[in-house]
C-alpha cells in the first residue's frame, strides 16, 4: 500500500539550532516529493518540491531513492519556522497528494 | 489571481443542521480537492473532482457528506445531517491536474456544530 511516514509529532529547539523533520514514503516508482507548511491557523502552502532542487526560507530537502526519504533540512532555525510541516508524495497519474501526519516544529527563543 | 477561495470562513450551527460550504477554484485549475483537518486525525483527503468529475470518494465519511462540482469554477461539500464529530476545518484545494504539479489550498472553513 502507498503509505508516507512522518515519525514524529513534535520537534522542538533553540533558535540557530539545525533541523530535521524526516519524512519516509513507500512506493514503487518514482514519486513527485512536496513539503507543504502551515503556519498558525492559516492555509497550508507549498514549501518546496523535490524537482525543483531548490532552496526556500533556507529549507531543503533531498530524495534519497535508496532509502526512500525526503528530509527536510534547515541548517539554522528561526522562531517564524514555527509552524507544522506535512509530508506529501504524488504517486498518481494526477496531481492527487498522499499527506503525512504533519509535524509541528517549536523554535523557541 | 485570487487564490482558491472558500466561503463561509467560519460556521457554528447546530446538529441536525444542513450545512453547506463552497469552494472556487483558481481559473484554469481542472482538478479539486476537499480536505478535512482536525487534532485526532491530523488532513484527511474527502474527495477530489478532474474535470468537474468525481474521480474518488473513498474519504467521504459517510452518506452524509456530499460533494458536488456543477462547472469548472464553483465546488459545494454539504452535510447533512450534521453532527458534533464534524467539526473540524474543511480545506478545498486545485490543481492543473498534471502529475508533479502543486496544489493550491484556500483558507479553509472553520466548523462548529454544537
Amino acid at each position: 500500500a502507498q503509505r508516507v511516514t512522518q515519525p514524529e509529532k513534535l520537534l522542538s529547539v533553540f533558535k540557530g539550532a539545525p533541523v530535521e523533520l524526516k519524512c519516509n514514503y513507500s512506493y514503487s516508482g518514482s514519486p513527485e516529493l512536496f513539503w507543504y507548511v502551515q503556519y498558525s491557523r492559516q492555509r497550508l502552502q507549498l514549501l518546496l518540491r523535490h524537482i525543483s532542487r531548490e532552496s526556500i526560507k533556507g529549507f531543503t530537502a533531498d530524495l534519497n531513492k535508496g532509502e526512500t526519504s525526503f528530509h527536510l533540512k534547515k541548517p539554522f532555525a528561526q522562531e517564524e519556522d514555527s509552524a507544522m510541516y506535512y509530508c506529501a508524495p504524488n504517486t498518481g497519474a494526477n496531481s492527487k497528494l498522499t499527506f503525512g501526519k504533519g509535524i509541528t516544529l517549536s523554535v523557541r527563543p | 489571481d485570487a487564490g482558491v477561495i472558500q466561503s463561509p470562513r467560519h460556521e457554528v450551527t447546530e446538529m441536525g443542521q444542513e450545512v453547506t460550504l463552497r469552494c472556487k477554484p483558481i481559473s484554469g485549475h481542472n482538478s479539486l480537492f476537499w480536505y478535512r483537518q482536525t487534532m485526532m486525525r491530523g488532513l484527511e483527503l474527502l474527495i477530489y473532482f478532474n474535470n468537474n468529475v468525481p474521480i474518488d470518494d473513498s474519504g467521504m465519511p459517510e452518506d452524509r457528506f456530499s460533494a458536488k462540482m456543477p462547472n469548472a469554477s464553483f465546488s459545494t461539500l454539504k452535510i447533512q445531517p450534521s453532527e458534533p464529530r464534524d467539526s473540524a476545518v474543511y480545506f478545498c484545494a486545485s490543481s492543473t491536474g498534471t502529475r508533479g504539479q502543486p496544489q493550491h489550498f484556500g483558507d479553509g472553513t472553520r466548523l462548529s456544530i454544537l
